[in-house]
């Protein structure tokens, strides 16, 4: 894999409820992201953290926070989860900002 | 118009052809390029970084034209498993995000 773990790997929520998506990396790397893949619309970036304690808002961060809670983990939280957060959550690392970003495997989420 | 554009295909292409992408990409100051690959239901992966002088690795081959703001990938004697969604990377001029293209999907046949 590329060092980059997440958990869970399917979720199934009603709307209203909360979830925390985990992710962890073990490449001692600054930078992490989350990601929403959604058909049709590619990649976009939700939050990211450039180094351990700063976070920063992506593309489409609305309905989301976001906790690092240590250089090696990233989570991203879901308050109240609506149909519209439907999709496919990946997180990412890398070096520094300018540097190559390498994903983890995904978690698939339903909003029902 | 969009910040990172592909021509979403799919290309279908038999074994053994070269197939060429292009990538076109709105802000001039953008800084850092990457071409990923991406398998149905997979995490994106990185397939090579783009510099400005060209790269090769293998049977890939990236280039950057920062005057007409394009990037292309060719894949020479194309394999089965070069079958995926290639996505086309760009940085923001400031660096701290990567905005991605919609994928040019590849199909190789026997």
């Amino acid at each position: 894999n590329a060092g980059v773990t997440q958990t869970p790997k399917f979720q199934v929520l009603k709307t209203g409820q909360s979830m925390t998506l985990q992710c962890a990396q073990d490449m001692n790397h600054n930078s992490m992201y989350w990601y929403r893949q959604d058909p049709g619309m590619g990649l976009r970036l939700i939050y990211y953290s450039a180094s351990e304690g700063t976070t920063d808002k992506g593309e489409v961060p609305n309905g989301y926070n976001v906790s690092r809670l240590n250089k090696r983990e990233f989570s991203l939280r879901l308050e109240s989860a609506a149909p519209s957060q439907t999709s496919v959550y990946f997180c990412a690392r890398s070096a520094s900002l300018h540097n190559e970003q390498f994903f983890g495997p995904g978690t698939r989420l339903t909003v029902l | 118009r969009k910040e990172v554009e592909q021509d979403p295909g799919p290309f279908n292409v038999p074994e053994g052809a070269t197939v060429a992408f292009n990538c076109t990409y709105s802000n001039s100051a953008s800084q850092s390029f990457f071409w990923y690959r991406q398998d149905c239901r997979k995490e994106p992966k990185l397939l090579m970084s783009v510099y400005s002088s060209g790269n090769e690795d293998g049977r890939f081959t990236a280039q950057l034209n920062r005057a007409s703001q394009y990037i292309s990938l060719l894949i020479r004697d194309s394999k089965l498993s070069d079958s995926a969604t290639y996505l086309c990377v760009v940085t923001s001029p400031r660096g701290n995000m990567l905005t991605f293209g919609g994928g040019t999907r590849l199909m190789v046949k026997p």
